[in-house]
């Protein structure tokens, strides 16, 4: 089975730089996905990792380490806006159709 | 842009009414989604499907049922609502492989 553990909350303010862990027990999958979602909103496809190592979208990053069975999302020079929760999931290599397992996600609070 | 519409933003219904829950992509995506969302909880998924006619089970199956008769509309049902399944329901499409888009989700209450 599969099962991530994401932190519950975070808090920063703005400028700084907040990493998000995602830590997995899986049997194998194929990547990992981070979503963002704003209070009220949808969640949003952010970044993927699908090989070891760090991906960067402007000032958001996405790092994975299969070996250590850990990820991390970092959110750098942080705004306002960023105020979220934000999700990793992992699509497990068993799953039919395009099957994506969710943590439970991390509400992250950017202070003035 | 992909869109997902969902039907309703807000719900309200009965215990032991039957609710319909509409779900439209217009991106000709092969999957599609059912998950509710509960603070504390995350998202977990209740169906999926992978073609028309095709679901699968997702986590928490139990007091649903879906339908796909076509590719771009999938229906979330509850058979006989129950004050346990008020929650925010959101829809998902993808193709294979690639990241989800979700709908704007339904906040369904039942009293």
């Amino acid at each position: 089975g599969q099962s991530l553990e994401q932190p519950s909350e975070v808090t920063a303010v703005e400028g700084a730089i907040v990493q998000i862990n995602c830590t997995y027990q899986t049997s194998g999958f194929y990547g990992l996905s981070w979503y963002q979602q704003h209070d009220g909103g949808a969640p949003t496809f952010l970044s993927y990792n699908a090989l070891d190592g760090l991906e960067e979208t402007g000032r958001f990053s996405s790092f994975l380490s299969r070996s250590d069975s850990y990820g991390y999302l970092l959110l750098q020079e942080l705004q306002m806006k960023d105020s979220a929760s934000y999700f990793c999931a992992v699509r497990p290599v068993k799953a039919a159709g395009n099957k994506l397992t969710f943590g439970g996600g991390t509400r992250v609070l950017v202070k003035p | 842009d992909v869109k997902v519409t969902q039907s309703s933003r807000y719900l309200v219904k009965r215990t032991g009414e039957k609710v319909f829950l509409e779900c439209v992509q217009d991106m000709d995506h092969e999957n599609m989604f059912w998950y509710r969302q509960d603070p504390g909880l995350g998202l977990r998924l209740i169906y999926f499907s992978y073609d028309v006619k095709m679901k699968e089970k997702g986590d928490i199956p139990e007091g649903y049922s879906v339908s796909r008769e076509k590719k771009e509309r999938f229906s979330l049902i509850l058979e006989s609502a129950s004050t346990n399944q008020t929650s925010m329901y959101l829809c998902a499409s993808s193709f294979t492989g690639g990241g989800y888009t979700f709908g704007s989700g339904t906040r369904l209450t039942v009293v």
